[in-house]
């Protein structure tokens, strides 16, 4: 099992620009989640979804669109990227209240 | 106020000390709670899930305080490669949501 995989591991893009950061995992996890991390802040949920064609907003969802079509993949969309969503981004999935598995982050700069 | 609350420290404490860190939940209906460790520029990682009878694995001891809403993390006999950020993250009533707290930065020296 490759666990959770994130594309790409660095990205800078321009303010204004949209982006999508991927996100899948192989072990047929019914939820998924997007956090960010900055730093003193600790990890802050973006989106989740508790199944397929479900997602609901966490704790700051502005910015940020996601879909769930399959059980593996949960892309991350920056509608019009801004400074203020310079970031590390990590996608995570489990299995109802067991262990959550993170991938390994992406590294995003906004200029 | 916030959902989950952790003393951010830093902790700064020498090989073999015992050292533990609290956190505060807000939501009475939380039904999970789980410490993580977190390395530098590294994803987050279960450290050990917590339990209402509270729960031990070798040198660290986790307990849960319905009543007062609160989890504690107890390490034992601090190794140097203890040092990483402890994160403290509860469910909600359901279990699609997970909030966590800010972390606290444990620095073991020799």
């Amino acid at each position: 099992n490759a666990g959770v995989t994130q594309t790409p591991k660095f990205q800078v893009l321009k303010t204004g620009q949209s982006m999508t950061l991927q996100c899948a995992q192989d072990m047929n996890h019914e939820y998924m989640s997007w956090y960010r991390q900055d730093p003193g802040m600790g990890l802050r949920l973006i989106h989740y979804s508790v199944g397929a064609g479900i997602t609901d907003q966490g704790e700051v969802p502005n910015g940020y669109n996601v879909s769930r079509s399959t059980t593996e993949d949960f892309p991350l969309r920056l509608l019009s990227a801004a400074p203020s969503q310079t970031s590390v981004y990590f996608c995570a999935s489990r299995e109802g209240a067991d262990t959550q598995y993170f991938g390994p982050g992406t590294r995003l700069t906004v200029l | 106020r916030k959902e989950v609350e952790q003393d951010p420290g830093p902790f700064n404490v020498p090989e073999g000390a015992t050292v533990a860190f609290n956190c505060t939940y807000s939501n009475s209906a939380s039904q999970s709670f789980f410490w993580y460790r977190q390395d530098c520029r590294k994803e987050p990682k279960l450290l050990m899930s917590v339990y209402s009878s509270g729960n031990e694995d070798g040198r660290f001891t986790a307990q849960l305080n319905r009543a007062s809403q609160y989890i504690s993390l107890l390490i034992r006999d601090s190794k140097l490669s203890d040092s990483a950020t402890y994160l403290c993250v509860v469910t909600g009533a359901s279990y699609g949501k997970l909030t966590f707290g800010q972390g606290t930065i444990l620095t073991v020296h020799p």
